[in-house]
C-alpha cells in the first residue's frame, strides 16, 4: 500500500509566525501533489496544487522534491484563520486523475 | 460553484439495519468517491467510480456496497450496519478524462452513529 506520511502535530504558533509542514510519499510514480485544508468538523478543501518548480499563493508556498519524495508547505505571517488541519495528498499512480492518497494531516493552531 | 450534496448530515442507526447514504454532484463530474474519516486514521477510501454503473473497491470495502445508476449520483450502502461503522462519511467528485486535475470536491459529510 502506498503511503503518505505527515507529522501530526499539533503545531502551536503565535500570530505572525512562519510555519512549515513536511510530507513524504512512498510511490515514486506519483505525478500529482496537493495540499488540502480541513477546518474542524468541515470537509477537506483544496488549498493548492504542488508543481515541480514550486509555487506560491499569497502567504503560502509549496515545494516538491521528487528525488527525496518530499513535499513541503510554508505559511508566512500566520493568521488565526489559518488554524486547521493540513492534508498532504498524492496520486496513487502516474497521471493526474489517479486515485488520491491522503496523509493523516498536520494540525495547526495559531494563537493570538 | 461545484456542489456535492450528501443527503443526511447526521444519522443514528441500530446494529443490523440497512443504511443508505446518498450523494449528488452538479458539475457533471465523471469520478465519484466515498471515504470514511476517523480520528487518528485519516481519510480512507471505501469505493470509487469512474463512470455510470462502474465501481472499484478502495482500501476498506468490506461491509459496504455502492451504486451508480446515474452520473450525478453515487450511493453508499451498509447492508447490515455494525458499531465499527460509526464514522464520518465523505463523498467526493472530480473531473475525469484528460482535463482532470485530480482536485476533489467534497460534500459536507454524513456522521453516522451505529448503536
Amino acid at each position: 500500500r502506498k503511503e503518505v506520511e505527515q507529522d501530526p502535530g499539533p503545531f502551536n504558533v503565535p500570530e505572525g509566525a512562519t510555519v512549515a509542514f513536511n510530507c513524504t510519499y512512498s510511490n515514486s510514480a506519483s505525478q500529482s501533489f496537493f495540499w488540502y485544508r480541513q477546518d474542524c468538523r468541515k470537509e477537506p478543501k483544496l488549498l493548492m496544487s504542488v508543481y515541480s518548480s514550486g509555487n506560491e499563493d499569497g502567504r503560502f508556498t509549496a515545494q516538491l522534491n521528487r528525488a527525496s519524495q518530499y513535499i513541503s508547505l510554508l505559511i508566512r505571517d500566520s493568521k488565526l484563520s489559518d488554524s486547521a488541519t493540513y492534508l498532504c495528498v498524492v496520486t496513487d499512480y502516474g497521471g493526474s486523475q489517479g486515485n488520491l492518497i491522503f496523509g493523516k494531516g498536520t494540525k495547526l493552531s495559531v494563537k493570538p | 460553484d461545484v456542489k456535492v450534496t450528501q443527503s443526511s448530515r447526521y444519522l443514528v442507526k441500530r446494529t443490523g439495519e440497512k443504511v443508505f447514504l446518498e450523494c449528488v454532484q452538479d458539475m457533471d463530474h465523471e469520478n465519484m468517491f466515498w471515504y470514511r474519516q476517523d480520528p487518528g486514521l485519516g481519510l480512507r477510501l471505501i469505493y470509487f467510480s469512474y463512470d455510470v454503473k462502474m465501481k472499484e473497491k478502495g482500501d476498506i470495502p468490506e461491509g459496504y456496497s455502492v451504486s451508480r445508476e446515474k452520473k450525478e449520483r453515487f450511493s453508499l450502502i451498509l447492508e447490515s450496519a455494525s458499531t465499527n461503522q460509526t464514522s464520518m462519511y465523505l463523498c467526493a467528485s472530480s473531473r475525469g478524462g484528460t482535463t482532470g486535475t485530480g482536485e476533489l470536491f467534497f460534500g459536507e459529510g454524513s456522521r453516522l452513529t451505529v448503536l
